[in-house]
């Protein structure tokens, strides 16, 4: 069974710090990760994907995946108001459906 | 932007009844979902769609529920009767490749 672990926060950071979200995954056949933000009452909007050990940067965001420990994170440099939402991990393990963890809670204090 | 359209955005029905929700997917993607989200809890697949046939359902899809899409735009999710646990929101999403799911803004439903 695919299992998606996050934690659910709030994680609290100041205006213009980094943000640091993280995530683990149970199933060794995963092979593409995702980060998704969604608002309250709102849909899921893709941010990032990823699928090769090591990092992939887009914009403010930087996504990591670390195969070997099943770990994926997603840092949000000089956090805004704005980004404050739930941030949802979710794999995809070769048949197109996703599979989402519970999500984080981020709130960015002005 | 293209998007995926869901309609009704809230549809309230009494529990037994059937209920049909609606999207129109991005007219170039080729793989059709859907999701849903009882309140406060994940986001969980329901069923994916190519070719116009399934290609995958989770064991939520049970025989309650039933996808259909009746010509070249609109993509259905019918529930036959329906439960007070099938209240959630309901997310359709399309896509090109496996790489870019696009959600629609969903449909809330709540069962009486």
């Amino acid at each position: 069974q695919k299992e998606v672990e996050q934690n659910s926060g709030p994680l609290s950071v100041p205006e213009g710090a980094i943000a640091s979200l993280n995530c683990t995954y149970s199933d060794r056949g995963s092979q593409s990760f995702f980060w998704y933000r969604q608002y309250s009452g709102k849909s899921p909007e893709l941010i990032m994907f990823i699928y090769s050990n090591g990092d992939k940067e887009d914009g403010r965001f930087t996504a990591q995946l670390n195969k070997a420990s099943q770990y994926v994170s997603l840092l949000i440099r000089d956090s805004q108001p704005s980004d404050s939402a739930t941030y949802l991990c979710a794999l995809e393990a070769g048949r197109r459906a996703l599979t989402f963890g519970s999500g984080t809670r981020l709130q960015v204090q002005p | 932007e293209p998007e995926v359209t869901q309609t009704p955005s809230h549809q309230v029905t009494q529990m037994g009844q059937e209920v049909i929700l609606r999207c129109v997917p991005i007219s170039n993607h080729l793989y059709f979902y859907w999701y849903r989200q009882i309140l406060g809890q994940k986001v969980e697949f329901l069923v994916s769609f190519y070719n116009n046939e399934i290609s995958e359902k989770s064991e939520i899809f049970d025989d309650q529920f039933s996808v259909e899409r009746p010509d070249g735009s609109n993509f259905t999710l019918k529930i036959r009767s329906t439960k007070l646990e099938d209240s959630a929101m309901y997310f359709c999403a399309s896509s090109a490749d496996s790489y870019g799911y696009t959600f629609g803004s969903g449909t809330r439903l709540t069962v009486v």
